[in-house]
């Protein structure tokens, strides 16, 4: 289909190992959103982007956190020195337009299926 | 205090009943207002945008109390598979963080 879609589905790191998550936007979307969902919580705001630009970094966690959507498209969450608190899902959203626009066609985001990760 | 905060429940009804979540937020700024479905280790879909009085669409009716900083999810005649949590979502306008809420779990029994 032509949805979100991220990759590795699941990814067990020991801790201190470094990691990286892809999301493939759907194409065409404008904005690209990072959340982190930990069990039993609702997602927690990372990051945005606004095609290349990463215009809100203010939910990254940690500075071991890195995100970088280099032409526009896809986009790739970089944890360093994984932590156990690191453990949960990781989800990736994209939606039409640039966020804070008027109207339903700018604001819904679309989820991939996320990526579990857990930090043994 | 959380941006958005929502009764985690869970909510048992059986089928055919009428529920009703609510959810408040504390940023009046806020503007845009979204109620998620999610299904167990599933991504959230979006279910309905809540954007003046409310809307309704089939069995689901969303209202919004900006008044009291609240909005709210109506599930008439509930059916098995509206099993799931729900998410509230909250957005301001030229702002580009989106603020989700822990979720109220609904369970539909036969």
């Amino acid at each position: 289909g032509a949805g979100v879609s991220q990759s590795p589905r699941y990814k067990v790191a020991k801790r201190g190992q470094d990691v990286a998550l892809r999301c493939d936007p759907i194409s065409g979307h404008v904005s690209l959103f990072w959340y982190q969902q930990a069990l039993g919580q609702g997602p927690e705001f990372l990051t945005y982007f606004q095609n290349e630009a990463q215009l809100d970094k203010s939910g990254l966690p940690s500075d071991r956190f890195f995100a970088e959507r280099p032409e526009g498209s896809v986009s790739t969450l970089k944890i360093q020195r994984t932590q156990q608190e690191d453990s949960a899902v990781y989800l990736c959203a994209s939606s039409l337009g640039a966020a804070g626009g008027r109207g339903a066609s700018t604001d819904t985001q679309y989820f991939g299926p996320g990526t579990r990760l857990t930090v043994l | 205090r959380k941006e958005v905060e929502q009764d985690p429940g869970p909510f048992n009804v059986p089928e055919g009943a009428t529920v009703a979540f609510n959810c408040t937020y504390s940023n009046s700024a806020s503007q845009s207002f979204f109620w998620y479905r999610q299904d167990c280790r599933k991504e959230p879909k979006l279910l309905m945008s809540v954007y003046s009085s409310g809307n309704e669409d089939g069995r689901f009716t969303a209202q919004l109390n900006r008044a009291s900083q609240y909005i709210s999810l109506l599930i008439r005649d509930s059916k098995l598979s509206d099993s799931a949590t729900y998410l509230c979502v909250v957005n301001m306008y030229n702002f580009n963080k989106f603020y989700f809420g822990s979720g109220t779990k609904l369970n539909v029994k036969p």
